[in-house]
């Protein structure tokens, strides 16, 4: 089992549309996570941190659910620049900042 | 502008060279990682340096050979590499290695290597 699993997509959407991506994590002892966004051949950017309470950055939101072990994004009204891959990311556990990367998921804008 | 820069963008080398790879970050972190990412496959981490020693190395190969002079570069030695060692090498740096959570990576741009 991965470490930590996505949905690979695409998601094809429409312009304006809200689109979610979930991603759940295996190792109960992470206790950070991040999104990071990857435009293609680029480097992974830091898209926001997620904390238990969920947090907002504009039209984004990131929310974090330990006893079922998922993160999810939500992207609200889609630009066609919001096409990236959307890596979900945690901790290892333990005293250092290992991080485990999903293999992201791919979002298509459509215009 | 990325804080974290990588030197060259793209190599293409035959597997009898040997090569290196430079990192140098501007963010004043105390640790520094290697990644590499293949197609379809999430990213593998594969050095981790903490204030200029190596914390973390995950069973790479020994051609693969990094150095941190100090805490703001980062190499990675490359020598008699295979095919499959064609991907995409990221470098990263964190506020710190140990302790505190929530501490982000931040990349640099990438060295696409191909290995002929």
């Amino acid at each position: 089992r991965k470490e930590v699993e996505q949905d690979p997509g695409p998601f094809n959407v429409p312009e304006g549309a809200t689109v979610a991506f979930n991603c759940t994590y295996s190792n109960s002892a992470s206790q950070s996570f991040f999104w990071y966004r990857q435009d293609c051949r680029k480097e992974p950017k830091l898209l926001m941190s997620v904390y238990s309470s969920g947090n907002e950055d504009g039209r984004f939101t990131a929310q974090l659910n330990r006893a079922s072990q998922y993160i999810s994004l939500l992207i609200r009204d889609s630009k066609l620049s919001d096409s990236a891959t959307y890596l979900c990311v945690g901790s290892y556990g333990g005293a250092t900042n290992k991080l485990i990367f999903g293999t992201g998921t791919l979002l298509a804008v459509q215009p | 502008e990325t804080g974290v820069t990588q030197t060259p963008r793209h190599l293409v080398m035959g597997m009898t060279n040997k090569k290196s790879l430079k990192c140098e970050q501007h963010l004043g972190h105390n640790a520094m990682y290697w990644y590499k990412q293949s197609a379809k496959k999430p990213l593998e981490l594969m050095f981790v340096y903490s204030l200029e020693e190596r914390v973390e190395n995950n069973s790479v190969p020994s051609r693969f050979s990094p150095e941190c002079p100090n805490s703001s570069h980062l190499f990675l030695h490359l020598h008699t590499l295979q095919p499959e060692d064609s991907a995409l090498y990221l470098c990263a740096s964190s506020q710190d290695w140990w302790g505190q959570p929530n501490q982000p990576q931040h990349f640099g741009d990438g060295t696409r290597l191909s290995i002929l």
